[in-house]
């Protein structure tokens, strides 16, 4: 089935420090979006780059997408104590039976040292 | 607006018991989702709707649940009876029109934590 790979697993940084967190999918995708999630609340839409687009700014995050070979990498620079959670890739397609639906990988735990 | 309200917060059960959760979605959202999330599992979509309709329900695990969504601006999933194996969090995420530009960012409520003893 249609689902985003997040590596690493976990991730543990000094503050300060940038971190990368990469995504792969297995096929073709209308969008990709990125979500945080802080320990015991729900998740929390980050950014969305389209198939079309190649890379995505928002404030500290950037976000790579290279469809050719179905990844995505989020990059959070000066990271910061409160960046400390779980970080997932979603992708969406539509297929011939279904609207646009949204599937998530099993995500990446960033820790981020002070 | 308050963003998606999902009742209960907490919710523990008896095995056997049912189970009813709830969803407000934001409104003028037409999309509304179930997700399940545990450690082992991960986040599993159970079930979503468009426009008050089931589109797709192959995420839900078994026939002990069961979803509606009466109107826009409320939903329930079911757990009848509800087992051990159930207790997760729920998560109910709501999402606006797509327009042309497909724009599918959901908005996630609080969640629910089930657990089953």
């Amino acid at each position: 089935s249609q689902q985003g790979e997040e590596d690493p697993q976990a991730l543990s940084i000094q503050e300060g420090e940038n971190a990368t967190m990469n995504c792969s999918y297995k096929t073709s995708i209308n969008n990709l979006q990125w979500y945080r999630q802080n320990s015991g609340r729900g998740l929390v839409h980050l950014i969305l780059i389209r198939s079309n687009e190649r890379e995505k700014h928002s404030g500290r995050l950037r976000v790579t997408l290279d469809t050719s070979k179905k990844s995505s990498s989020l990059l959070i620079t000066a990271s910061r104590a409160a960046d400390t959670a779980s970080y997932f890739c979603a992708t969406d397609a539509s297929w011939e039976t279904s609207y646009d639906k949204v599937i998530f990988g099993p995500g990446t735990s960033l820790s981020v040292i002070p | 607006d308050a963003g998606v309200i999902q009742s209960p917060r907490h919710e523990v059960t008896e095995m056997g018991q049912e189970v009813t959760l709830r969803c407000k979605p934001i409104s003028g959202h037409d999309y509304l989702f179930w997700y399940r999330q545990t450690m082992m599992r991960g986040l599993e979509l159970l079930i979503y709707f468009n426009n008050n309709v089931p589109i797709d329900d192959s995420g839900m695990p078994e026939d002990r649940f069961s979803a509606k969504m009466p109107n826009a601006s409320f939903s329930t999933l079911k757990i009848q009876p509800s087992e051990p194996r159930d207790s997760a969090v729920y998560f109910c995420a709501s999402s606006p029109p797509l327009g042309t530009g497909k724009n599918t960012e959901a908005f996630f409520g609080q969640g629910t934590r089930l657990t089953v003893v």
